[in-house]
């Protein structure tokens, strides 16, 4: 059965203080493994897609990386509006519909 | 454009009642689908649709049946409401299926009393 884990569940910065959240997965045939942000009371909103071990993809202060086993969204210089909880998910298989199974979140606040 | 448009944003419901909650999307989007989240719970998928005339199940599916008329509409109809059912309910759609981003309603907060 796929799998995927996010930690820390919930993660404190300062603003500045660079940090990343981790995403690590078992699913047999990974097609692509996804970001996503998600606000108070809104649904998630898509941040990057990376494909395969050792894609990286940036949008301002965050950089998403990948390896066989996890996905490392890191944050540089993060500013209070970067506090949003941040969603991973996978999607593995082949033909048909491939399934897409998402993590729990980081629940990332930055204070001023 | 306004994308993916989900109502109503909250709703009450007693047990045995039932109700749709309602998913339009102006993308073109072939492909639909229902998710809900609970608290701790990664999101779960409930139903989809590869396009109009055509579902099929998830992951949770009991309890729900959808139907797919138009390119555009994706209800998703509850039917003799349960506790259990009680969730933030989300409707997304995306251009094609294999490793194509979601785009997400701003969801339906479902209470079951």
């Amino acid at each position: 059965e796929d799998q995927v884990t996010q930690s820390p569940e919930a993660l404190r910065l300062q603003e500045g203080e660079s940090s990343s959240l981790n995403c690590s997965y078992t699913v047999s045939g990974l097609r692509g493994l996804f970001w996503y942000r998600q606000d108070p009371g809104k649904g998630p909103e898509f941040l990057f897609t990376l494909y395969s071990a050792g894609e990286e993809k940036e949008k301002e202060r965050l950089k998403a990386t990948l390896t066989k086993k996890e996905s490392f969204l890191h944050i540089t210089a993060p500013k209070p509006e970067d506090s949003a909880t941040y969603l991973c998910a996978v999607q593995a298989g082949s033909g048909g519909y491939q399934k897409v199974t998402f993590g729990t979140g980081t629940k990332l606040q930055v204070i001023p | 454009n306004a994308g993916v448009t989900q109502t109503p944003k909250f709703r009450i419901l007693k047990i045995g009642q039932s109700m749709t909650l309602q998913c339009a999307q102006d993308m073109n989007h072939n492909y639909m689908y229902w998710y809900r989240q609970d608290p701790g719970m990664g999101l779960k998928l409930i139903y989809y649709s590869v396009g109009a005339g055509i579902t099929d199940k998830g992951e949770v599916p009991n309890g729900y049946n959808v139907s797919r008329s138009t390119t555009e509409d994706f209800p998703l109809r509850l039917e003799l409401a349960a506790p259990s059912q009680t969730s933030v309910y989300f409707c997304a759609s995306s251009y094609a299926q294999s490793n194509e981003k979601l785009f997400f309603g701003s969801g339906t907060q479902l209470s079951v009393l």
